[in-house]
C-alpha cells in the first residue's frame, strides 16, 4: 500500500517549453500532496502545497506562474513548468499524504528529472 | 519554525562496521515526528524509520537505529554492519505529529560511503 508514482521519470526540453509532470497515489486517496525541488547535492526544499479542489500554496520565492500545481482529483496533482528555462533544471519530488498506513504519513514518490536546454 | 541540522557533508565506513550519523533540530511544536530518509543515486526517498517526540524509547528498524535525547535536541541515526548498498545521501526530517498536512522539513543530507 501507499504507492506514489510519477511520471515521466525524465525529460529533457528545450528552453521555452513547457512541461507537465504527474503525481499520482496508485492505491489510496490524498487531499494533499506535496512538490518538493531539489538541486544536485542539495537537499528538499518544498515548493508548494497541492490541496484536492483548490488553489495551491506556494513556499515563498516560488513563481506560481511558472509552476502551476492542479489538484484536479483524489489521486492526482500535476505541476506544469510553463516557459522552462536552464535554470528550471532539476529534480521534482511530489510526495502523498495518508492517514491511513500510520507513519511517516506521506509517501514519496521516485522523483522526475527535468533538463532543459 | 523548523530546523535541522545536520554537519556531516560526508562520512566514510568501512564495510561491516556501525557508523552513526548526526542530527540535531529545532523546533516549537511540542508534539513532533523526527524521520530519516535514504536517497540513493536513482533519487528515490526511502523511508528507514521514525521516533515521536513522545517515544520514551529509541525506535529501531533492523540495522538501523534512532539516538533520540530529547534535551539535547538530536536524533541521530545509527547503522550497524555496514554494507556497500547502504552508500547513499541520509537525510534527516521532522514534521509535527498533529498535523499529517504539514510538510517535512529536511537537513541539508550526510553523503555515506561505506568502503570494501
Amino acid at each position: 500500500g501507499a504507492v506514489v508514482s510519477q511520471h515521466p521519470s525524465w525529460v529533457i526540453c528545450k528552453s521555452g517549453t513547457s512541461v507537465k509532470i504527474e503525481c499520482r497515489s496508485l492505491d489510496f486517496q490524498a487531499t494533499t500532496m506535496f512538490w518538493y525541488r531539489q538541486f544536485p547535492k542539495q537537499s528538499l526544499m518544498l515548493m508548494a502545497t497541492s490541496n484536492e479542489g483548490s488553489k495551491a500554496t506556494y513556499e515563498q520565492g516560488v513563481e506560481k506562474d511558472k509552476f502551476l500545481i492542479n489538484h484536479a482529483s483524489l489521486t492526482l496533482s500535476t505541476l506544469t513548468v510553463t516557459s522552462a528555462h536552464p535554470e528550471d533544471s532539476s529534480f521534482y519530488i511530489c510526495s502523498a499524504m495518508s492517514a491511513d498506513y500510520g507513519e511517516p504519513g506521506q509517501f514519496f514518490g521516485p522523483g522526475t528529472r527535468l533538463t532543459v536546454l | 519554525a523548523q530546523k535541522i541540522t545536520q554537519t556531516q557533508p560526508g562520512m566514510f565506513v568501512q564495510e561491516k562496521e556501525a557508523v552513526t550519523l548526526d542530527c540535531t533540530y529545532d523546533t516549537s511544536d511540542q508534539s513532533y515526528g523526527l524521520f530519516w530518509y535514504k536517497q540513493p543515486s536513482s533519487g528515490e526517498m526511502i523511508f528507514l524509520i521514525y521516533q515521536g517526540s513522545y517515544d520514551e524509547q529509541n525506535a529501531t528498524e533492523g540495522r538501523y537505529s534512532l539516538n533520540f535525547q530529547k534535551a539535547r535536541k538530536s536524533a541521530n541515526l545509527v547503522i550497524s554492519a555496514s554494507q556497500l548498498g547502504d552508500s547513499a545521501m541520509y537525510f534527516c526530517a521532522m514534521r509535527p505529529t498533529d498535523n499529517y498536512g504539514q510538510n517535512f522539513v529536511f537537513g541539508p543530507g550526510t553523503r555515506l560511503s561505506v568502503l570494501p
